[in-house]
């Protein structure tokens, strides 16, 4: 079955203790993205990848990394987490995103930093 | 800077009762116009991508459309499982997509 996996699917952490959201798809899309997304926000571009060690910022890049070593992985890793990084996050994939392309999302995870 | 915005925010239906739900957009070189349903607590699920002005696409009682500056999603005898979040995003200049809040739709039996 086609899908974006996201691990852990809840997560409830303290201020300023390294974390790291996992994701994985097997549709072997080039293209991954991570999103946050908050009432009254709406979805927010975090980071995106391009294809494999080809990453670049998002809408709202401040306080998170990416890294893309192998095609189906694009991780999330917050080095240190602050309350205002509780929210709901998103994975993504799309074959490509030039000229548009439908993006498949995972189930989310839910962070609550205290 | 690429700009979408949804109305209404929430919308009630009773079940049959068709209507429409609007995406407005302000772009600098539109390369796809999205259209996502998205059930509470549940990632976004891919509905449509619409290109060009006058493009319309259909899928069972949804029928979307797209005109230079806005975008219709329009729900023909909705039951109540068409209720959910109903999302348009744009990818334009950049690689970014960008988001509306959404519609929140309740279809009443």
């Amino acid at each position: 079955e086609a899908q974006v996996t996201q691990n852990p699917r809840y997560l409830i952490t303290v201020t300023g203790k390294k974390l790291t959201v996992t994701c994985s798809q097997n549709m072997n899309h080039e293209y991954m993205s991570w999103y946050r997304q908050d009432p009254g926000l709406g979805l927010r571009q975090i980071y995106y990848s391009m294809n494999v060690e080809a990453t670049d910022k998002g809408d709202v890049p401040e306080g998170y990394k990416v890294s893309r070593k192998e095609k189906r992985n694009f991780p999330l890793i917050l080095e240190s987490p602050s309350p205002n990084q509780t929210s709901l996050y998103f994975c993504a994939s799309s074959l490509s995103l030039t000229g548009g392309g439908e993006q498949f999302f995972g189930p989310g995870t839910r962070l609550t930093v205290l | 800077e690429d700009q979408v915005t949804q109305s209404p925010e929430a919308l009630r239906l009773q079940e049959g009762e068709s209507s429409s739900l609007n995406c407005s957009y302000t772009v600098s070189g539109l390369r796809g116009l999205f259209w996502y349903r998205q059930d509470p607590g549940k990632g976004p699920e891919f509905l449509f991508t619409l290109y060009s002005a006058g493009e319309e696409k259909e899928k069972e009682r949804l029928k979307a459309t797209l005109t230079k500056k806005e975008s219709f999603l329009h729900i023909t005898a909705p039951k109540p499982e068409d209720s959910a979040t109903y999302l348009c995003a744009l990818s334009g200049g950049s690689y970014i997509p960008t988001f509306g809040r959404g519609t929140s739709l309740i279809v009443h039996p």
